[in-house]
């Protein structure tokens, strides 16, 4: 069964950027999307992007677009999300998730973010 | 954007009760919906995908049903461990996906 295991909390200060990493065990990781999904303190979850990691090309939600990477190294089964310019607004528990999408007997696309991460803290304070 | 509108935002039920919670999207999204379960200082987990499909090893008390525009999320007989926020998720226009605000519940 594949697992999703992220990097260790993280401090930043504003206008700094943070890099968390979500790697894969146990299972197929290029062919599936790898989304990246944040949640500040008290608040619901925010699609930020993901990733593809067999095509290598990433999506971004609009409101992160010029702010955020997302990148995959196949060779070691793990994803990455860049978020630079940090502000106080970004402090938030940042997941992965693999996105399983397929195409049922109608041909109708059917997705959802089934594995999850455990989640990483970033914290931005001066 | 697709705007996804849950509600309630919180309710309280009993051990037992059959609770139900909506998710309405600012436009027609055919079947493309999940459900999600968040415990607290934990990662959310998939109950429910393609609207009504029940994912691999979710109880069976929870359900889900809906089309198009409004979608609804029902737990048969509430129980103890069922003490979370439930979310919704549309992906009618993927990659993107956007998930309603939350619904916490909690035991009466």
């Amino acid at each position: 069964q594949v697992q999703l295991v992220q990097s260790g909390a993280e401090v930043k200060k504003p206008g700094s950027s943070v890099k968390v990493s979500c790697k894969a065990s146990g299972g197929t990781f290029s062919s599936y999307a790898i989304s990246w999904v944040r949640q500040a303190p008290g608040q619901g979850l925010e699609w930020m992007g993901g990733i593809i990691p067999i095509f290598g090309t990433a999506n971004y939600a609009q409101k992160f677009q010029g702010r955020v990477t997302i990148t995959a190294d196949e060779s070691t089964s793990t994803a990455y999300m860049e978020l630079s310019s940090l502000r106080s607004e970004d402090t938030a528990v940042y997941y992965c998730a693999r996105d399983r999408r397929y195409y049922d007997s109608s041909g109708s696309v059917v997705d959802a973010f089934d594995i999850w991460g455990q989640g990483t803290m970033v914290t931005v304070s001066s | 954007d697709i705007q996804m509108t849950q509600s309630p935002s919180s309710l309280s039920a009993s051990v037992g009760d059959r609770v139900t919670i909506t998710c309405q999207a600012s436009q027609d999204i055919s079947n493309y919906l999940n459900w999600y379960q968040q415990k607290p200082g934990k990662a959310p987990k998939l109950l429910i995908y393609d609207a009504s499909n029940l994912e691999t090893g979710v109880p069976s008390r929870f359900s889900g049903s809906g089309s198009g525009t409004d979608f609804t999320f029902t737990i048969s007989s509430l129980q103890p461990e069922d003490i979370a926020t439930y979310y919704c998720q549309q992906y009618d226009n993927l990659p993107g996906a956007t998930f309603g605000g939350g619904t916490k519940v909690e035991i009466k």
